[in-house]
């Protein structure tokens, strides 16, 4: 099955100054990588994704990358704010065709502490 | 428009006891998945529901099983409950869009302790 592999697991900024958090993927055949946030006491909240056939997708300070060929993707926050600090989780899911028709399993990486200090 | 909605919050078991949680999707999303979310394993998912049916199931014993409603929502059980079982149970709802995958969104999920 899918093993995603997230690092750092902490990571400590300064405001203003850019985070960068990576995962890597074992299935090729998995197509959709989305990132959630998670903050104390809540369910994960879905940040931005990227389908395979993207190789970048933007959302106002936060951008994400997939490189394909070396099954690694990653989380860009720029200008950070303290309140960016959560734990953030990539994860990958596969196409309904190759997952035994259903392609709602997430698999997720161990999550990435983010603090960003004021 | 209102999010996913889990209910209860908060539990307190005793081990050898089952458990009952709910789950209410975003209206008009038809799948539902469950992830069981510990400070070792992170999350993990255990079933995915769609119309009623079971597509998907992950690594975990028979005593964790769901199931769902015609009208989407979804229960999940956990019988003869273990100190193990202690978790956050998320739950996550998609919008069904054929074979491609879509974003599925939590609930702020319930948080069971066995004891």
């Amino acid at each position: 099955g899918e093993n995603v592999e997230q690092h750092p697991s902490t990571l400590s900024v300064q405001e203003g100054d850019s985070a960068v958090i990576k995962c890597t993927y074992s299935d090729s055949a998995s197509n959709y990588f989305p990132w959630y946030k998670q903050e104390l006491g809540k369910g994960p909240q879905l940040i931005i994704d990227i389908r395979s056939n993207v190789g970048e997708k933007k959302d106002q300070r936060i951008a994400v990358t997939l490189n394909k060929t070396a099954k690694h993707f990653s989380l860009h926050i720029t200008e950070t704010q303290p309140e960016d600090s959560a734990v953030y989780f990539c994860a990958a899911s596969g196409d309904g065709l190759n997952s035994g028709g259903s392609n709602y399993k997430l698999t997720f990486g161990k999550g990435t502490l983010l603090t960003v200090n004021p | 428009k209102a999010g996913v909605t889990q209910t209860p919050r908060y539990l307190i078991k005793t081990r050898g006891q089952q458990v009952t949680l709910s789950c209410s999707p975003i209206s008009g999303h038809r799948s539902v998945s469950w992830y069981q979310q510990t400070p070792g394993q992170g999350l993990q998912f255990l079933f995915e529901y769609f119309s009623e049916t079971q597509r998907n199931k992950g690594n975990f014993p028979g005593r964790f099983s769901g199931r769902q409603f015609s009208n989407s929502r979804s229960e999940m059980n956990v019988s003869t409950l273990e100190l193990g079982d202690s978790a956050l149970y998320l739950c996550a709802s998609s919008l069904y869009q054929g074979h491609a995958p879509t974003e599925a969104f939590f609930g702020q999920g319930t948080r069971l302790t066995v004891v």
